[in-house]
């Protein structure tokens, strides 16, 4: 157990639907990313935020949003959703910026049909 | 931006052989070379890195060894066991600038019994 925490484990849900994706870092890190796998494929980086302030971009849809709270708590919102967003998504968090060692949660699995 | 090659995408031995999977990363700046295990519907999880003050590290039965001229790193894993069969991902980041982990995209490692 990483020591990050994401919910769901599982969502369906149709197309043009909006979904909201929720993860917990570890205790005492600040920053958090998200990452799409989709089937048999490698990890993409969609975005980062470290203390409540986006870091850096990567990959992501203009469908798609996230955010950190005050709490570090950080949530992907994924809207307008179609089928080509089924996917798996990690989250991970790592203590800072500077030391990268990132540490991934359990993901959330999303089928859109 | 970054990227990272990662060969083969595929390789099977025999249980108790050697396997040695290999990355090739573009951004000189990059300092920070982790490999994660990826189990079949799991968590990536971190087995080992390395930082480019270093060439080589080792944890028992893994090594990974970086080359910052050529710029490619290397993950080896010796006497392997049916338990090591999974998907292994390179990644490369940076202190500056964009520092989220550029993926490499996979090698599925099967290990024979």
């Amino acid at each position: 157990d990483s020591g990050v925490t994401q919910t769901p484990k599982h969502l369906i849900t149709a197309t043009g639907q909006r979904v909201t994706l929720r993860c917990s870092p570890r205790s005492g890190d600040l920053s958090v990313y998200w990452y799409q796998q989709s089937l048999d494929q490698g990890l993409q980086f969609l975005i980062q935020y470290y203390n409540g302030e986006e870091r850096a971009k990567g990959n992501i849809l203009e469908r798609f949003s996230a955010q950190q709270f005050p709490d570090l708590h950080s949530e992907l919102n994924l809207s307008s959703l179609e089928l080509g967003d089924s996917a798996l998504y990690f989250c991970a968090s790592s203590v800072g910026p500077v030391k990268e060692t990132q540490y991934f949660g359990p993901g959330t699995r999303l089928l859109v049909l | 931006g970054e990227n990272v090659e990662q060969h083969p995408s595929t390789l099977s031995v025999q249980e108790g052989d050697s396997a040695v999977i290999k990355c090739t990363y573009s951004d000189s700046a990059s300092n920070y070379f982790p490999w994660y295990k990826q189990e079949l519907g799991k968590r990536p999880q971190l087995i080992i890195d390395i930082r480019s003050n270093v060439g080589e590290k080792k944890d028992q039965r893994i090594a990974v060894t970086l080359n910052k001229t050529a710029k490619h790193f290397s993950l080896h894993i010796t006497e392997t066991q049916p338990e090591d069969s999974a998907v292994y991902f390179c990644a490369a980041s940076r202190d500056t600038g964009r520092r989220a982990l550029t993926f490499g995209s996979g090698t599925r490692l099967q290990v024979q019994p």
